[in-house]
This record gives C-alpha cells, structure tokens and sequence, in this order.
C-alpha cells in the first residue's frame, strides 16, 4: 500500500515570486508519481508525472517536480507564479505495478497574490 | 464530447433517501474509478473497474454505497439511505488501462444532504 503526505494545507504566495509544494510518500514497492491540479469549479487535470528515467519532470504551465527516492520526496515547484496558477494541487502515487489506482495527498491550496 | 462526463452536476437530497451518480468516461478507456473529494479533504478512493475484470471495491466506505459499470462504459455510484456524511463531491475518471497513471478526470458531482 502507499500513502502520501502533502506538508502544507494552504501556500500563499506573492506573483512572480518562486513556490515549491512539499510531497512525500511511502511504499514498499517501486512507484510512479504524479501532480494534478484542480482549477476552481474544474475536474482534475495532470500536471506532470514520473514514471522513470530522469528525476527531474518538467510538466505544464512552468512547474517542474524532483523525484528524490532516498527521501522519498517529488515535490513541486515553479520559478515564477501567476494569478492564474491559483488552485489545488494533489501529488498522488502508484504502485508500478498496480494498475492505475492512484493514492492522493490531501492537496496543497496555492494561493496567488497580486 | 470528449471528456468525462458526470451527472447530475449537483443533487441535492434528504437524510434516508437514496442517490445514483452516473459517469460518462471517455470513449475507449477501460478503466473507471470513483473517488470523493470531501471539503478540506484529499481524494479518497472509492471503487476501480478495468475492464471486464471483478471490480476493486475496497474503498467503498459502507455496504450503502455500490457501483456498476454496464458494456463496459458508463458507470453508476449508488447511495443508499444518504446521510449527512455522505456530502461531498464524487469525482469519475478514466483511463486507458496500461500503467501510465494518467487519468482524466470528470468534473464532479456535488452531493449535498439535508
């Protein structure tokens, strides 16, 4: 089984200024690890994942995640925030060998201020 | 279209009174899954379909809660005899199936209980 720990609830944020979202896990088994973001009133859409290969992923909209398997960390982060990147973000996590059935923070609330 | 689709977008209902939720998934995407997303809440697990195998309903929460998936696409989430716990937003996704993790989500179904 895994789990995942998103470490902050709420990040408030100045624009133009840098963001990193925290993300750990744990698991017995090898995983695939994932950001979706969730823009108000909209459904889940993927940000960026890592499967295999390099750590670093680059994803949409400017973000980026490093996979860091000795500490079990992928966290999230962007140079530069806009307004617009306002939303959830949920790290999940799956087994590689268990399907698709995603396991997910609790979210992490980027708030943008002008 | 050619998303996820979800219905109704909102339902709202009286304590003892039952619910179905109905998902639309993406046309060729053998894999379907219903999570809830509660309020200040991640997204937790409800039930996996792929394919025509048994169905993985190991997060249903209470033998009130059911789904099924008919021909292999559209899905309905049952609720039995609501209660005021059960507020929350039902979120359908799909994917192809194969072990990439991606899945697109539909936009959610708003289910409040009086």
């Amino acid at each position: 089984a895994q789990s995942v720990t998103q470490l902050d609830s709420q990040v408030p944020v100045f624009e133009e200024a840098p963001v990193e979202l925290r993300c750990n896990y744990s698991s017995s088994v090898s995983v695939y690890l994932f950001w979706y973001v969730q823009y108000p009133n909209q459904g889940l859409q993927l940000l960026l994942k890592y499967l295999s290969g390099s750590t670093l992923v680059k994803g949409i909209n400017g973000f980026e995640a490093e996979f860091n398997k000795s500490q079990t960390s992928f966290h999230l982060r962007k140079p530069s925030v806009h307004i617009s990147d306002t939303a959830e973000y949920f790290c999940a996590v799956s087994g590689s060998n268990a399907g698709n059935m995603l396991t997910f923070g609790g979210g992490t609330r980027l708030m943008v201020k002008p | 279209g050619a998303g996820v689709s979800q219905s109704p977008s909102n339902k709202v209902t009286e304590k003892g009174k039952d619910v179905e939720l109905r998902c639309d998934p993406i046309s060729g995407h053998t894999a379907l899954y219903w999570y809830r997303q509660s309020l200040g809440q991640g997204l937790e697990f409800l039930i996996y379909f792929q394919g025509n195998s048994a169905p993985d309903k190991s997060g249903l929460p209470s033998d009130r809660f059911s789904a099924e998936r008919t021909g292999g696409s559209v899905s309905t989430l049952t609720i039995q005899r609501t209660q005021q716990e059960d507020s929350a937003v039902y979120l359908c996704a799909s994917s192809h199936g194969h072990n990439t993790g991606e899945l697109f989500f539909g936009e959610g179904s708003r289910l409040t209980v009086l």
